[in-house]
């Protein structure tokens, strides 16, 4: 079982509709990320939040707000999306800030359909 | 810029067969981090392995092993004696440092074992 858990595992809204994705992780890891995955593509990297701060913004629209209330969560706030943006969206978290001093745990990822 | 190619998109293999999956990657770093990652049919990327530049040193762990040659920036992922559970999309992801630190990845090889 993955220790990231990512809530709700399916979503379907519509492109007027405010909604939110969560992440949790109780592995004491410093560092938490968003990552988008389109079908049949890699993982792309959107937020990065280090110690509770949000440290890298890949030029992500402002549709996706992201928050950290606390070193165990992550939020992705989704606001007027359109139907591109449909994808899995995976939640992952390291003990380091830096993603190259050691592995990405990740979650199963919240699967979103934009109507 | 960092790229990693993994050439191969579809692997079709029968149960106890042998497979490799190639990747190749190119980088002006001399610090580096090479990764490959496991995403089964549940989503969530699992970390399988990590090496740094300077250990060139191949690694076995059970079935699986790893041959890292910096002469040819490969990374190349040897599933020996294959079972069905290996089905799953296999990247291979790099990482280097300072505005290189964030992970790249490769497209993903889909791997099939049948039985």
């Amino acid at each position: 079982d993955t220790e990231v858990t990512q809530t709700p595992k399916h979503l379907v809204m519509g492109m007027t509709n405010k909604k939110s994705l969560k992440c949790e992780q109780h592995m004491g890891h410093r560092a938490m990320y968003w990552y988008k995955q389109k079908a049949k593509k890699p993982p792309e990297l959107m937020f990065v939040y280090s110690y509770e701060k949000l440290s890298i913004n890949e030029s992500v629209p402002s549709r996706f707000s992201p928050e950290c209330p606390n070193s165990s969560l992550l939020n992705l706030h989704l606001h007027a999306l359109q139907p591109e943006d449909s994808a899995l969206y995976l939640c992952a978290s390291s003990p380091w800030a830096s993603p190259n001093t050691g592995e990405l745990f990740f979650g199963e990822g919240s699967r979103l359909t934009v109507l | 810029a960092q790229k990693v190619t993994q050439a191969q998109t579809e692997i079709s293999v029968v149960e106890k067969e042998d497979v490799t999956l190639d990747c190749v990657y190119e980088t002006r770093d001399t610090t580096y981090y090479l990764f490959w990652y496991k995403q089964p049919p549940s989503g969530e990327l699992v970390f399988l392995i990590r090496r740094n530049s300077f250990d060139e040193q191949n690694e076995i762990s059970g079935r699986y092993s790893w041959n890292f040659q910096k002469s040819t920036s490969s990374f190349n992922f040897t599933i020996t004696a294959s079972q069905v559970v290996d089905s799953a999309v296999y990247f291979c992801a790099l990482s280097g440092t300072g505005a290189n630190s964030k992970l790249t990845f490769g497209k993903g090889i889909t791997l099939s074992v049948r039985p």
